[in-house]
């Protein structure tokens, strides 16, 4: 049972124009959502995150949108660049106890490519 | 770029033998996770650590085990290799604040 779903496996763009990638959850009791970036034989990267508290995030070329009723999240990178092209997975995470670690639950990924 | 290497980045062993996969940190970051990565998967927690001598399981932990002696260091141990766990694995390691940053993967191929 995945609790969140990214349904598209793959994207493409054209260079210049905007990337929009979902992500959908079932646990009403996540409370931080997070976008990484992944490129081949490398670690994931943070790009950008939002707390359930807000509706929207914007970092430089990236915003993410969180809608709760929902149960929506989508990163929007504009203008979108060819090195923008890697495997970008969502992320979220149920707020715990004071000292407990957050366990994040990871989508399947969506592969973007951005053609130049 | 947060402190974290792993290694080896990259090990081939045999059905049935031991391998411990190390995680280190320059952060002195409270928390760190194994993570390991599948196609169609996504990654998936196989254990974490919430202080030195203080883990808990994961999501897919069964056949692993983690030890951490130290702040810095995270170990992962498959007791008995097995062909399921041919796979990527990562660290992350994080503040309370819950982003979580990753290391470079170790690769491992059990034959």
């Amino acid at each position: 049972d995945q609790q969140v779903k990214q349904n598209s496996p793959s994207l493409s763009v054209q260079e210049g124009r905007i990337s929009i990638l979902n992500c959908d959850y079932t646990n009403s009791m996540f409370d931080y959502f997070l976008w990484y970036k992944k490129y081949p034989a490398e670690g994931p990267t943070f790009l950008i995150s939002i707390s359930s508290i807000k509706d929207k995030n914007e970092d430089g070329r990236f915003t993410v949108f969180l809608n709760k009723s929902a149960k929506h999240l989508s990163l929007h990178i504009v203008p979108s660049q060819p090195g923008d092209s890697a495997v970008y997975f969502c992320a979220a995470s149920v707020g715990g106890s004071s000292g407990s670690a957050r366990q994040l639950t990871f989508g399947s990924g969506t592969q973007l490519t951005v053609l130049p | 770029d947060a402190g974290i290497t792993q290694s080896p980045r990259h090990k081939v062993t045999e059905t049935g033998t031991p391998v411990t996969l190390r995680c280190h940190q320059t952060e002195n970051h409270r928390y760190m996770y194994w993570y390991r990565q599948d196609p169609g998967h996504g990654l998936r927690l196989i254990h974490y650590s919430y202080g030195v001598k203080d883990t808990d399981k994961g999501e897919v932990s069964d056949g692993y085990s983690v030890s951490r002696s130290k702040t810095e260091d995270f170990l992962l141990t498959l007791e008995s290799a097995t062909s399921s766990q041919t796979s990527v694995y990562f660290c992350a390691i994080s503040s309370r604040a819950g982003t979580q940053y990753f290391g470079p993967g170790t690769r491992l191929t059990v034959l």
